[in-house]
């Protein structure tokens, strides 16, 4: 059966700090990993990844994805308390439904 | 562009009720997926539409139903509702289908059911 798992599940940090969130996945017929950010309803999407080793870069976030390894980081540096919301990460295989993690709940305190 | 649209935004029902929920994607978007995301389980994959069919669906009874219009708008349907079914029903589109696509969240339906 396809699963994401997410790790840590919960991460406090400082604003300031650089944070690095974790998702490993095992999918059958991987095709690409999806990064969102959610902080009260809609998830916002982050990131598309499809190649390994391919940083992909938006402001102070980056993600990577590694396919021999399965599996894919969000970093997130000078972090700032807008940046507090739930991570979700998620992939789709062969058959083309995205699988979510349970999430990274980030909390950027001043 | 307007993003997805949900409506309603809220619902309280009671159990062995039924429900409808609607989606609208963005404009150009033909593919309508729908999640059901609670605390335990997370995001969960319900059914997928694109051009009014339903190519793909998850692990849920079959109370959970859903339709695509020819304007690309959906709908789900849940019946005889159960005390579980209280979750954020979530609705994403993209342009087509297919397994390397950015799928867009709509903010969501809040159904509670008491």
């Amino acid at each position: 059966e396809d699963k994401v798992v997410q790790s840590p599940l919960s991460l406090v940090v400082h604003e300031g700090d650089t944070v690095t969130l974790n998702c490993s996945y095992e999918v059958t017929n991987f095709r690409s990993l999806l990064w969102y950010k959610q902080e009260k309803k809609a998830p916002t999407f982050l990131f598309m990844l499809t190649s390994s080793g391919i940083e992909k870069k938006s402001g102070r976030l980056s993600s990577i994805l590694d396919k021999k390894e399965l599996f894919s980081i969000l970093n997130i540096t000078a972090t700032q308390t807008g940046d507090s919301a739930v991570y979700l990460c998620a992939a789709q295989g062969g058959s083309e439904k995205l699988v979510f993690g349970k999430g990274t709940k980030l909390t950027v305190n001043p | 562009k307007a993003g997805v649209t949900q409506t309603p935004r809220y619902l309280i029902k009671t159990r062995g009720q039924q429900v409808t929920l609607s989606c609208s994607p963005i404009s150009g978007h033909r593919s309508v997926s729908w999640y059901q995301q609670t605390p335990g389980q997370g995001l969960q994959f319900l059914f997928e539409y694109f051009s009014e069919t339903q190519r793909n669906k998850g692990n849920f009874p079959g109370r959970f139903s859903g339709r695509q219009f020819s304007n690309s708008r959906s709908e789900m349907n849940v019946s005889t509702l159960e005390l579980g079914d209280s979750a954020l029903y979530l609705c994403a589109s993209s342009l087509a289908p297919g397994a390397s696509r950015e799928q867009y969240f709509g903010p969501g339906t809040r159904l509670t059911v008491t």
